[in-house]
């Protein structure tokens, strides 16, 4: 069965802490997406990545930064954790760019910052 | 407001009712998705219909497209108590390089 597999499913970080969220995927998926969903706000792009170690920007970068070191794995960085970071955190990826055949998203990682 | 808006927010039917939940975006696309996501874990994908397709079927779902309207709905039926989760379109403008989410509805099946 295929998978994106993502780290953690609950993380607790204090205020100002660099917080790793991993996400692992074993389709050899060229495309890799990290998005945060917040209750009355869906999902929001953050950063994607459709090459090894190539990067763009989504709708919400700030205070986040990524790392696509190999194809199968895309890392959300949290530089200095704060409060409003405080989220549910999804990675998904796809075959084609774009999503256009459909995204295959990991169980999520829910992370709170203190 | 966001592009793909669902529309209603939540809606709770008995089991064995039909549920029918609606799309709204504003931008030309070339596909729209929906999604299903139980709660506290990750979207699953149901269906994809593609902007010169007028409707699709798998299993229970029924999805329509009507682009001069730009919206769509998602019709499960026959639902049962395993379908509660939240259902969210997705649209991928012609001008953009994303797909973007709405913000879902909740739809509760009693049992």
């Amino acid at each position: 069965d295929v998978k994106v597999t993502q780290s953690s499913r609950y993380l607790v970080k204090r205020t100002g802490e660099k917080v790793f969220l991993e996400c692992v995927q074993d389709m050899d998926h060229e495309n890799m997406f990290w998005y945060r969903q917040d209750p009355g706000l869906g999902l929001r792009l953050i950063y994607f990545s459709y090459d090894v170690k190539m990067k763009e920007k989504g709708d919400i970068p700030e205070g986040y930064s990524v790392s696509r070191e190999k194809k199968e794995r895309f890392s959300l960085i949290l530089e200095s954790a704060s409060t409003n970071q405080t989220s549910m955190y999804l990675c998904a990826s796809s075959f084609s760019f774009r999503g256009r055949n459909g995204y295959t998203f990991g169980s999520g990682t829910r992370l709170t910052v203190v | 407001s966001q592009q793909g808006e669902e529309d209603p927010q939540a809606l709770s039917i008995q089991e064995g009712e039909n549920a029918t939940m609606n799309c709204s975006y504003k931008t030309s696309i070339n596909n729209l998705q929906w999604y299903r996501q139980n709660s506290g874990r990750g979207l699953v994908h149901l269906i994809l219909i593609r902007s010169n397709e007028r409707e699709k079927h798998s299993g229970r779902l029924r999805v329509t497209l009507d682009t001069s309207k730009k919206s769509s709905s998602l019709l499960i039926t026959a639902s049962r108590a395993a379908d509660t989760a939240s259902y969210f379109c997705a649209t991928d403008d012609t001008g953009g390089f994303k797909t973007i989410f709405g913000a879902g509805t909740r739809l509760f099946v009693k049992a």
